[in-house]
């Protein structure tokens, strides 16, 4: 059973788009971690969130972490060939020192 | 530049050797996590480590044998590995504890390879 469910798993877009990233479970998360991971390389963090109804801006990304803590969504603006990687969510379950990831999106803009 | 960092960033060994893979971070964390990555999958937790104590082992094969001498460094002990291990072997550290704001953090890793 996949704690966290992440779609969709592959994206392929033409530079200028917007696309969203979901990130949804039936379980409630005490924090919810977004990473970009570029091939060869180890994740890096791009937001946290923490609390319910949290809305984060990173200049074209906005990140949203739902009501309930349940879900979140990672949405791109005008995306770039610059943001072509591997979008991870990872979630912190109340209580515990785990993080459960979802499956990755797989992105891919084109010039 | 990440502030976990991870040596060698390539292995490659045979199922009969014994080699280590290192991580160090000096951002003051006291819990810092092995993990697993196969190709096109997100990473799978192996070991945690917190306050320099082993809190959690995900039933990994004793043929992987973490150590964490000291706050800073973190060692994973590699001997007799199989072929299905290679993969790409990740390094995390974070404030430990229920402080759900102190995400972890991600060395680049370690590619390994398994003749």
């Amino acid at each position: 059973t996949q704690l966290l469910e992440q779609s969709p798993q592959f994206l392929s877009i033409q530079e200028g788009e917007n696309l969203t990233v979901y990130c949804n479970s039936s379980s409630v998360f005490s924090s919810l971690q977004w990473y970009r991971q570029e091939p060869g390389e180890g994740p890096v963090l791009l937001v946290t969130v923490v609390t319910g109804g949290e809305v984060k801006k990173l200049k074209r990304l906005t990140f949203q972490f739902g009501d309930a803590r349940k879900d979140s969504s990672l949405h791109i603006t005008a995306a770039q060939p610059g943001d072509t990687g591997l979008y991870l969510c990872a979630g912190v379950l109340g209580g515990s020192e785990k993080l459960v990831f979802g499956k990755g999106t797989k992105l891919t803009v084109n010039p | 530049d990440t502030e976990v960092t991870q040596t060698p960033k390539h292995l490659v060994m045979g199922m009969t050797n014994k080699k280590s893979l290192k991580c160090e971070q000096h951002m003051g964390h006291r819990a810092m996590y092995w993990y697993k990555q196969k190709a096109k999958k997100p990473p799978e937790l192996m070991f945690v480590y917190s306050y320099e104590k082993l809190s959690i082992n995900e039933s990994v094969p004793s043929r992987f044998s973490p150590e964490c001498p000291n706050s800073s460094l973190l060692n994973l002990h590699l001997h007799a590995l199989q072929p299905e291990d290679s993969a790409l072997y990740l390094c995390a550290s974070s404030h430990p504890g229920k402080r759900d704001n102190q995400p972890q953090h991600f060395g680049d890793g370690t590619r390994l390879s398994i003749l």
